[in-house]
């Protein structure tokens, strides 16, 4: 079945530090992929996504590439601040054919990244 | 604000207790879904709405689990006979309708239900 992989946490860096957290996936059809981001005592709020190969997904100077040749979704920073510090998670959906697929989202376990100033 | 609310936000319960969860997702929104997430790990799909028909219920949905969207609307998961395994935080998230044959895949979350069983 479609699974989600990220590294695990927790991701200590310091302000103005480049950030990686890895994910790849394992997908039947083509997905479209997620980064989903949940602040302290916040709920999930969607960061990025990329519906197609290639296809770069941007926001608040984040940002991942959608690699099919590596099934990989790998989110990126060139340089964190403190309040970036949440968990991160990596998702796909299955690709929405006619006749209404459920388009459910399956997570990654998420990774807690902590910004020391 | 016009986002997913979902009421309860906290709720303690004694095993064997049944529990309700309301969900209001965003107003044009007739796709619904709930999830439940579990310290340490992602969310992982519950059950999915499209309009007021349930669609799909995954495996970890019990027979002691129940979730209705009687008017399309406003949504209920109802847990009888709660057990110490079902704490957990439980999300509900909302979509807009398909426009032609193109796909809106982002799903909108609420702040979640905890729920705490002793």
């Amino acid at each position: 079945g479609n699974s989600v992989t990220q590294m695990e946490g927790p991701v200590t860096l310091s302000e103005e530090a480049f950030l990686t957290i890895n994910c790849t996936y394992t997908a039947t059809g083509y997905p479209s992929l997620f980064w989903y981001v949940q602040y302290p005592g916040e709920g999930l709020q969607l960061l990025l996504k990329a519906t197609k190969a290639d296809d770069k997904g941007s926001n608040k100077g984040f940002e991942a590439t959608y690699r099919k040749e590596t099934t990989s979704f790998h989110l990126e920073k060139g340089s964190v601040q403190v309040s970036d510090s949440a968990v991160y998670f990596c998702a796909l959906s299955d690709r929405v054919n006619y006749g209404g697929a459920t388009n459910k989202l399956i997570f990654g376990t998420g990774t807690l990244l902590a910004v020391q100033p | 604000d016009t986002g997913v609310s979902q009421d309860p936000r906290h709720k303690i319960t004694k095993r064997g207790q049944n529990v309700t969860f309301r969900c209001d997702p965003i107003s044009e929104h007739n796709r619904l879904y709930w999830y439940r997430q579990t310290l340490g790990q992602g969310p992982e799909f519950l059950t999915y709405f499209q309009n007021e028909a349930q669609l799909e219920k995954s495996r970890l949905l019990s027979d002691r689990f129940s979730a209705e969207r009687p008017k399309g609307s406003f949504s209920t998961l109802e847990i009888q006979r709660t057990e110490q395994g079902d704490s957990a935080m439980y999300l509900c998230a909302s979509s807009p309708p398909r426009v032609g044959g193109s796909a809106t895949d982002e799903q909108f979350f609420g702040p979640g239900t905890r729920l705490t069983v002793l």
